[in-house]
This record gives C-alpha cells, sequence and structure tokens, in this order.
C-alpha cells in the first residue's frame, strides 16, 4: 500500500531534550516535506526536500533540522524542543512530474513540549 | 506570495442542511492547484479534490460540490443535505506550479459542526 508513515504518533517530551520524528514513503517521491498545525493558523511548511541531499526552509524553520540521506526517509528532528513546539506535525511526499500533483500525507504527530 | 483566506473559523448546521465553505485565494502564477482536504476528529488530512487552474468546470462527487471562479479567486465547496459524519476541519490549500518547493499554501480551515 503507497503510504507516508510517521513515528511516533503521540509524543510528550521535555523542553531541551533532543528528539527526531521519522517520515518514511514507500512511493519513491522525490519531494517531501513537513508542516506542523495549529489552531486557526492551518498548516505551514517547516522544511522540504526536492531530493536527496536537497533541502531548503519552509515558512517556520526555526528550531527544527531535516536531513535527507535516502530517497525514503526525511526526519524531523528538535535538537532542544520548546513549549511553542507543541503542535501537530505532517509529512508529506509527492512526484515531481507535473502531471501528477498528488499529495500524500502521513497520518500525524501530535508532540507535546511541557 | 500565495495565500489562503478561509473567513469562516466554525460552522454549525443541522443534519440534512446545505452548508458552503469559501475558499479565497492569492497568486501571482497562471498555472496552480488547488484543494480541498478534511480533517476528521481522528486527525489525518483526507484529499477530496485537486483542481488545476485551467480548468474551471464546477464538480460534483455525491453530496459534494466545488464551484472554482478565477475571476473572484475563489474555490468554495458545498456539501448538500450534511451528515453528522461530515463533521470535521476543512481545509483549502493552493500550491504554485512555479513554485515546487513550496508544496502547499493552506487556509487556517473551517470546523464544520453538523448536529443531528
Amino acid at each position: 500500500e503507497a503510504q507516508v508513515t510517521q513515528n511516533p504518533r503521540y509524543l510528550i517530551t521535555v523542553t531541551g531534550k533532543k528528539l527526531t520524528v521519522t517520515c518514511s514513503q514507500n512511493m519513491n517521491h522525490e519531494y517531501m516535506s513537513w508542516y506542523r498545525q495549529d489552531p486557526g493558523l492551518g498548516l505551514r511548511q517547516i522544511y522540504y526536500s526536492m531530493n536527496v541531499e536537497v533541502t531548503d526552509k519552509g515558512d517556520v524553520p526555526e528550531g527544527y533540522k531535516v536531513s535527507r540521506k535516502e530517497k525514503r526517509n526525511f526526519p524531523l528532528i528538535l535538537e532542544s524542543p520548546s513549549p511553542n513546539q507543541t503542535s501537530l506535525y505532517f509529512c508529506a511526499s509527492r512526484d515531481s512530474k507535473a502531471y501528477n500533483y498528488g499529495y500524500t500525507f502521513g497520518s500525524g504527530t501530535r508532540l507535546t513540549v511541557v | 506570495a500565495q495565500k489562503v483566506t478561509q473567513a469562516q473559523t466554525e460552522i454549525s448546521v443541522v443534519e440534512k442542511e446545505d452548508v458552503t465553505l469559501d475558499c479565497v485565494y492569492e497568486t501571482r502564477d497562471t498555472t496552480y492547484y488547488l484543494f480541498w482536504y478534511k480533517q476528521p476528529p481522528s486527525g489525518e488530512l483526507v484529499f477530496l479534490i485537486r483542481r488545476n487552474s485551467f480548468d474551471e468546470q464546477n464538480e460534483i462527487s455525491g453530496r459534494y460540490s466545488w464551484n472554482f471562479q478565477k475571476s473572484t479567486s475563489s474555490f468554495n465547496f458545498t456539501i448538500t443535505a450534511s451528515q453528522v459524519v461530515d463533521s470535521a476541519v476543512y481545509f483549502c490549500a493552493l500550491s504554485e506550479y512555479g513554485n515546487a518547493g513550496n508544496m502547499l499554501t493552506f487556509g487556517g480551515g473551517t470546523r464544520l459542526m453538523v448536529k443531528p
């Protein structure tokens, strides 16, 4: 089944403790991206990657890091989480071909930083 | 810069009523894509429709219909004979063809509550 898999689904952590949210897709998509969802703000892009070893900042990159060493994986790293990073996070991927603009989202990771 | 506005933050209707969710977008690109997603209480994002900027035909899928009007930069979503299962947050989103990295710009969402 074609899908984007995020782990964990739920995470409660303490301020300053480094964490990684994993994202993996099995569709051979070139493009991957991370979003955070906050009430009233919709989803905002954190980082994106257009291919292996190619990443760039989205609208709200502060406090986050990413890497793209393999095509299928795009982990989101919070080096020193803070309470304002409490949010619902989504990973997404899509094919690069212009005629196929389908986006596939993971199931989301609800992060709470206390 | 691209922008999506969903002016209705919350809508409450009684079952079987029709309801329209508004979406207004801004873009400088001539080629772009518009989307609607549904987010039920379980939290996942469910894709509903994609429409490209060259196709202004309205679309109907069962009780759902979409009205795309480039003249007013709107892509409104109507649910006919609403049901309790339609209760969710609905997001409108835009993707510009010329801005490949910025995959999707979302509106703030509209929370729809359908009461029995």
